[in-house]
This record gives C-alpha cells, sequence and structure tokens, in this order.
C-alpha cells in the first residue's frame, strides 16, 4: 500500500504566477489535510477536504490560496499569484475512509515551494 | 485556543545518550497528544501517541507520558543513535475538533558519533 503521495517534490515559481500542488491519499483514505510549514516553525493547518466537500478551511488564507478534492483524482491546493511569503513546504495528510476523521493522520513527502 | 509549546533546539547529543525533549500543552478539553519526527527532506511520521491522562505511548525505544496534572508529554529515549537525528514534533488533536492537529515549532536534535 502506497503512502500519501505529493508531487512536485519541490517547485519554484516566480512573484505572480500560479502553484498547483498535487496530493494523493493512501489509497482507502478520503479524508486529506493540507499543512503548511514555513521555515523554522511548526506545521499550521490550512484545510480539510473530503471527496467533493471542503469540511474546514479556516487556516486557509482568505486570498489566492483554494483547495479540491473531486470524485477522481488527486487533491489539489492552488496558491494564485504567489508571493515569496508563499515559500514553505507544504504538507498533505490522509486518514482512513469510513472512519471518524479522528484517525490518525498519515502524511506526505511535501511539497517545497520556492517562490522567486 | 490550544497550543504546544516544545523546548528549542537544536539538541546536540553523543551516541547513546539520553535524550529528552520537553512539550507542554494548553487545551480546554481533553486532547490527544502525539509526537512525530520529520528526518530531513521527508515528511512526517507518527512516532507514538496517547490518547488520554496516563497514557504511555512507545515505539522505537521512545516513551512518552501524558500527563495531565503537568500538561505536559515530555519525549525519552534511553540511548540515541546517529539515526535518530531527525526534527520532532509534539502535538495535539483537539477534543472538539474532526481531528485537526496544532504541532509545536519542533525540535531539531543532531547525534554525533
Amino acid at each position: 500500500n502506497a503512502g500519501v503521495m505529493q508531487n512536485p517534490r519541490h517547485l519554484v515559481r516566480r512573484r505572480g504566477q500560479e502553484a498547483r500542488l498535487r496530493c494523493s491519499p493512501m489509497k482507502g483514505h478520503s479524508h486529506v489535510y493540507w499543512y503548511r510549514q514555513l521555515p523554522e516553525e511548526g506545521l499550521k493547518f490550512m484545510v480539510y477536504l473530503q471527496k467533493e466537500n471542503i469540511i474546514d478551511e479556516s487556516g486557509m488564507p482568505k486570498e489566492r490560496f483554494s483547495a479540491e478534492f473531486p470524485k477522481e483524482g488527486p487533491s489539489i491546493l492552488r496558491i494564485q499569484q504567489v508571493v515569496r511569503g508563499d515559500s514553505a513546504a507544504y504538507f498533505c495528510a490522509s486518514s482512513p475512509t469510513g472512519t471518524q476523521p479522528r484517525e490518525t493522520q498519515y502524511f506526505g513527502p511535501g511539497t517545497r515551494l520556492l517562490v522567486l | 485556543g490550544d497550543s504546544v509549546t516544545q523546548m528549542e533546539g537544536p539538541v546536540t547529543l553523543s551516541e547513546e545518550a539520553f535524550l529528552t525533549i520537553n512539550c507542554t500543552y494548553t487545551a480546554t478539553g481533553y486532547p490527544s497528544l502525539f509526537w512525530y519526527v520529520q528526518y530531513p527532506g521527508e515528511g512526517l511520521q507518527l512516532l507514538l501517541k496517547a490518547t488520554k491522562a496516563d497514557d504511555k505511548g512507545s515505539n522505537k525505544g521512545f516513551e512518552a507520558t501524558y500527563r495531565k496534572e503537568t500538561t505536559s508529554f515530555h519525549l525519552e529515549k534511553g540511548s540515541v543513535q546517529v539515526s535518530d537525528s531527525a526534527v520532532y514534533f509534539c502535538a495535539l488533536r483537539e477534543t472538539d475538533s474532526w481531528g485537526k492537529l496544532q504541532f509545536g515549532a519542533g525540535t531539531q536534535v543532531v547525534v554525533t558519533p
């Protein structure tokens, strides 16, 4: 059973461009979470999604950031018009379907975004 | 709101030394507590967890006991190896939440031969 997969692992964007980060949860998992890790800091929750639904987006910046988890395909975290402050590691985690979402979260390797 | 505070790093140790990383929390209810480990360039891996007071989580020689009276969840290992060099994160899962994790800032541990 493959773990949580994220791609790309590294992404370089210039200011004003768009960044798209992808996350494929573990097989049998339908709860997906995105976290952001700024340099020298811990992870901060951004958004929690189930298939086709955003459950909690209380950690998402109000502008430029969006997330989706379509019926088919990976979850996408999209950052429009990136700025240097968006440079961070973005981690996706997933937990099993058919359980309370309070089950253990399994993390992917992260996407390291660098904005020039 | 709920929060997690852990000791600042880096913590530098010699191989076979005893490791302690302090973690304290503030929470309105009865959270579950976790330690995650992040090796260089990788994602977080769950190291151990405890879901109620006085529970002890253990894995790979690491231990942590959920102390409600001191609101602490300190991580310990009796004899570290070079391969234990990593960043360790203490985290809590809010009681009334669907499962949102609140992380500490992380503690870097460097073990030298």
